[in-house]
């Protein structure tokens, strides 16, 4: 089955603790996104990654990071996670960068 | 600024009628348009999309109109069934490309019985 997987799905971590939130695809997909979903505010693009080893920054990157070691995998990472990062992240790819991404189910986060 | 609008943060219509859910952008350079749709702790799944040098596409009971002109697009579902009850988000890119894509609000659709 097509999918992208998240993980964890939810998570509770005080400010500071770093964290990763891993994101796997099994549809050979180069185009791989993270976003944010904020009451009010949408969906929000964090950073993307074209295809292995090439990433670029979205609307809202600061505070976090991400890696393009392998094409299935794309982690994000919060360094310092403080408690304006509380969101639902979503994970998405794409097959050679158009607009119809798949989605994985997302990883609630809540930094106290 | 935002670029993508969806005025509409909510709409209820009855089951079997007609759901129209609109989108509004700022940016000319946008030419490719989508639409997708979320239930509750699910992640957003494409629904239908268009691009620029169209003004419809249609796919079952769901058709995106786009107005170049008045810089406005909208979604119909005909007929409105249950199944429909969701959020549904307007994006926009240039080019066709994800790299830049931009999302609506989203507007939370509600089918009554």
């Amino acid at each position: 089955e097509a999918q992208v997987t998240q993980n964890p799905r939810y998570l509770i971590t005080v400010t500071g603790k770093k964290l990763t939130v891993t994101c796997s695809q099994n549809m050979n997909h180069e185009y791989m996104s993270w976003y944010r979903q904020d009451p009010g505010l949408g969906l929000r693009q964090i950073y993307y990654s074209m295809n292995v080893e090439v990433t670029d920054k979205g609307d809202v990157p600061e505070g976090y990071k991400v890696s393009r070691k392998e094409k299935r995998n794309f982690p994000l990472i919060l360094e310092s996670p403080s408690p304006n990062q509380t969101s639902l992240y979503f994970c998405a790819s794409s097959q050679g960068n158009t607009g119809e991404l798949f989605f994985g189910e997302g990883s609630r986060l809540t930094v106290l | 600024d935002q670029q993508v609008k969806q005025n509409s943060p909510s709409l209820s219509v009855q089951e079997g009628r007609i759901s129209i859910l609109n989108c509004d952008y700022t940016n000319s350079m946008f030419d490719y348009f989508l639409w997708y749709k979320k239930y509750p702790a699910e992640g957003p799944t494409f629904l239908i999309s268009i691009s620029s040098i169209k003004d419809k596409n249609e796919d079952g009971r769901f058709t995106v109109f786009l107005n170049k002109s008045a810089k406005h697009l909208s979604l119909h579902i005909v007929p409105s069934q249950p199944g429909d009850s969701a959020v549904y988000f307007c994006a926009a890119s240039k080019g066709g490309g994800a790299d830049g894509l931009t999302f609506g609000k989203g507007t939370h659709l509600i089918i009554q019985p």
